[in-house]
């Protein structure tokens, strides 16, 4: 299986800060990486797919980036409605596999 | 809009058979894969399978000798049976749509609100 590995498992921050959440892939996956939004008490939601694309209706204060086996997911100006928990998953192999999660919280 | 709405019992006993179906709107079930993720309370997400709409199924291998999925296009559901369920087995089941992304490869995109279900006699 490929193992997603996700940084920081969590992390605090303050309304208007520019935050970044890692991902990194065992092996490649070339840029199939999807984010996923959670609300606490929410079902996730998607955010980003093929590591870099806006899925409709998510604003562009979020964005991501692949470098080899290592993703990025970049929220550009943090507001109150972005403090939830962000997960990364592989869609390129099977079984598709999720990152553990990164837990944003008010600084 | 698309949209997921799970339904099931919300308590099954330990050894039985855990059984949720997924019902779909506003789009055509033919047309996508479907899967269903689960997640344990506080913890993280586990991809369970997935099934198309003739019926071929992809299942964790974790999973893979409990697990059945079906699919009923003409009601617009799909289904999951998990057998032999233990406390282990207790979180938030959420059926999801995958799609096609540009390169062919299947994405999730559509989430269900999930649907509780708790394994205890």
């Amino acid at each position: 299986d490929i193992q997603m590995t996700q940084s920081p498992s969590s992390l605090s921050a303050s309304v208007g800060d520019r935050v970044t959440i890692s991902c990194r892939a065992s092996q490649g996956i070339s840029n199939h990486l999807a984010w996923f939004q959670q609300k606490p008490g929410k079902a996730p939601e998607s955010l980003i797919y093929a590591a870099s694309n806006l899925q409709s209706g998510v604003p562009s204060k979020f964005s991501g980036s692949a470098s080899g086996t290592e993703f990025t997911l970049t929220i550009s100006s943090l507001q109150p409605e972005d403090f939830a928990s962000y997960y990364c998953q592989q869609y390129h192999d099977y079984p598709l596999t999720f990152g553990g999660g990164t837990k944003v919280e008010i600084k | 809009q698309v949209q997921l709405q799970e339904s099931g019992p919300g308590l099954v006993k330990p050894s039985e058979t855990l059984s949720l179906t997924c019902t779909v709107s506003g789009g055509f079930i033919s047309t996508n894969s479907w899967t269903w993720i689960r997640q344990p309370a506080g913890k993280g997400l586990e991809y369970i399978g997935r099934i198309f709409a003739t019926g071929s199924t992809n299942y964790s291998p974790s999973l893979k000798s409990r697990v059945t999925m079906s699919v009923d296009t003409s009601k617009s559901q799909f289904s999951l049976m998990l057998r032999s369920v233990t406390a282990a087995d207790t979180a938030m089941y959420y059926c999801v749509r995958e799609t096609k992304d540009d390169s062919g490869y299947l994405r999730v995109d559509y989430w269900g609100q999930g649907t509780l279900v708790t394994v205890s006699s």
